[in-house]
């Protein structure tokens, strides 16, 4: 079956301007976070949505970052006014339940670079 | 969530055992063993899981010791597809935030 889909894989852009990521979860997964991983480093939480309840934003870094979840599945973070701090990969994953003992699963990123 | 240790990296021959350690010492009785993996420009994937039984899958198996406080998971045939980054994390499965946080983990090389 079809894994965790991310989109796009790549993207650059200038200093200042704004960035959509977009993840598309595994089907009837209701857990979905986002993380992002600097260049040689481990994952950093941002943010996790489950079900309708309200997301978990505390991993979020400034204000300049905000993610939402339409309709209990696709999701996009949004990173605007970009610096060049934000350059790293974006990963998404899901799981089918939140407190369960299953696995997150991961898409393959997106790779931000600002330039 | 308890710490894990693991070598910071291995070798190993293609088409032979791959066995990789990790040490879990103050783990708790109702956290999980979760192994993950990433390949250089990929996503972390997962391997394996479990709590105290021994488990197996397609993959890879998963070996827990009598007292939890450390696991290996052995790579039965290592192929030089399954050269990257392998990181052990121990979690509860119920913690209220759940989100991963990897440690340092092994980069296993498997050589021709």
């Amino acid at each position: 079956g079809a894994g965790v889909s991310q989109s796009p894989s790549n993207k650059v852009t200038e200093k200042g301007k704004d960035v959509e990521l977009r993840c598309d979860p595994i089907s009837g997964h209701t857990a979905l976070y986002w993380y992002r991983q600097s260049l040689g480093q481990g994952l950093e939480f941002l943010i996790y949505f489950q079900g309708n309840s309200a997301p978990d934003k505390s991993g979020l870094p400034s204000d300049r970052f905000s993610a939402e979840r339409t309709g209990g599945s696709v999701s996009t973070l949004t990173i605007q006014r970009t610096q060049q701090e934000d350059s790293a990969v974006y990963l998404c994953a899901s799981t089918p339940l939140m407190g369960s003992n299953q696995p997150q699963h991961f898409g393959d990123g997106t790779r931000l670079s600002i330039l | 969530d308890a710490k894990t240790t693991q070598p910071p990296s291995m070798d190993c021959a293609e088409g032979r055992a791959a066995n990789l350690p990790c040490n879990h010492s103050t783990i708790s009785g109702n956290e999980y063993v979760y192994w993950y993996r990433q390949i250089h420009s990929q996503g972390p994937q997962y391997i394996i899981h479990g709590l105290k039984n021994n488990e197996t899958n397609e993959m890879a198996s998963l070996i827990i010791t009598e007292d939890r406080k450390s696991s290996t998971l052995i790579l039965p045939h290592a192929t030089l597809r399954d050269t990257a980054v392998y990181y052990c994390i121990v979690r509860v499965a119920n913690n209220a935030g759940n989100m991963l946080t990897f440690g340092g983990g092994t980069r296993l090389m498997v050589k021709p």
